[in-house]
């Protein structure tokens, strides 16, 4: 089977930094994606690890260990708008399918 | 450029009802993927199609659940005699055939369908 955990919440202050844990066990596994979604609204794509290694992208960055199965999504200078749910996701081939986690609400506290 | 479409934005139907779900992809996307999410939870693959052929519906039901993707038109995601548990929210997402190294899909608004 297909699983990748995550923590279901994560509390934060406005400003602070917070990192979102994943690990995953995939049959197949050809790099980690990280998906933001806002409440009612639909996921959108923030970042990709396809090696081993640190991505940033603005106020946030993604790390992935393929040895250890693990990844991370690193969010600095929280702002309110941030509140949202973050999935970590398993693209298992270029072109095919994404194993999404069951995400992560993160609340941010002023 | 418009984003990935889909309609209707919330779908009622009664037990035993059809449920048709319609995404069109976006421009110059050829790949088109659904995803149905229940309520706190994340999403789930149903199934892969390229245009005229389905690539994978490993997530798909065997029964009542259809998927296509014709040369012309927007992808069909159809669901016959729908049941309770089949209220959900079902998502389309696209991406391009070339280009990218990795598979970074577009979604659309989602279609919310609840069956009474």
């Amino acid at each position: 089977g297909q699983s990748l955990e995550q923590p279901s919440e994560v509390t934060a202050v406005e400003g602070a930094i917070v990192q979102i844990n994943c690990t995953y066990q995939t049959s197949g596994f050809y790099g980690l994606s990280w998906y933001q979604q806002h409440d009612g609204g639909a996921p959108t794509f923030l970042s990709y690890n396809g090696l081993d290694g640190l991505e940033e992208t603005g106020r946030f960055s993604s790390f992935l260990s393929r040895s250890d199965s693990y990844g991370y999504l690193l969010l600095q200078e929280l702002q309110m708008k941030d509140s949202a749910s973050y999935f970590c996701a398993v693209n298992m081939n270029r072109d095919d399918k994404i194993i999404f986690g069951k995400g992560t609400r993160l609340h941010i506290l002023p | 450029n418009a984003g990935v479409m889909q309609n209707p934005r919330h779908l009622v139907r009664r037990r035993g009802q059809e449920a048709r779900l319609r995404c069109s992809p976006m421009k110059g996307h050829s790949h088109v993927y659904w995803y149905r999410q229940l309520p706190e939870e994340g999403l789930k693959f149903m199934v892969y199609l390229q245009k005229e052929n389905i690539i994978d519906e490993s997530g798909m039901p065997k029964e009542r659940f259809s998927a296509e993707f014709p040369k012309e038109g927007p992808s069909i995601l159809r669901i016959q005699q729908v049941v309770r548990g089949d209220s959900a929210a079902y998502f389309c997402a696209s991406s391009p055939s070339a280009g990218l190294a990795y598979n970074e899909q577009f979604f659309g608004p989602g279609t919310r369908l609840t069956v009474l």
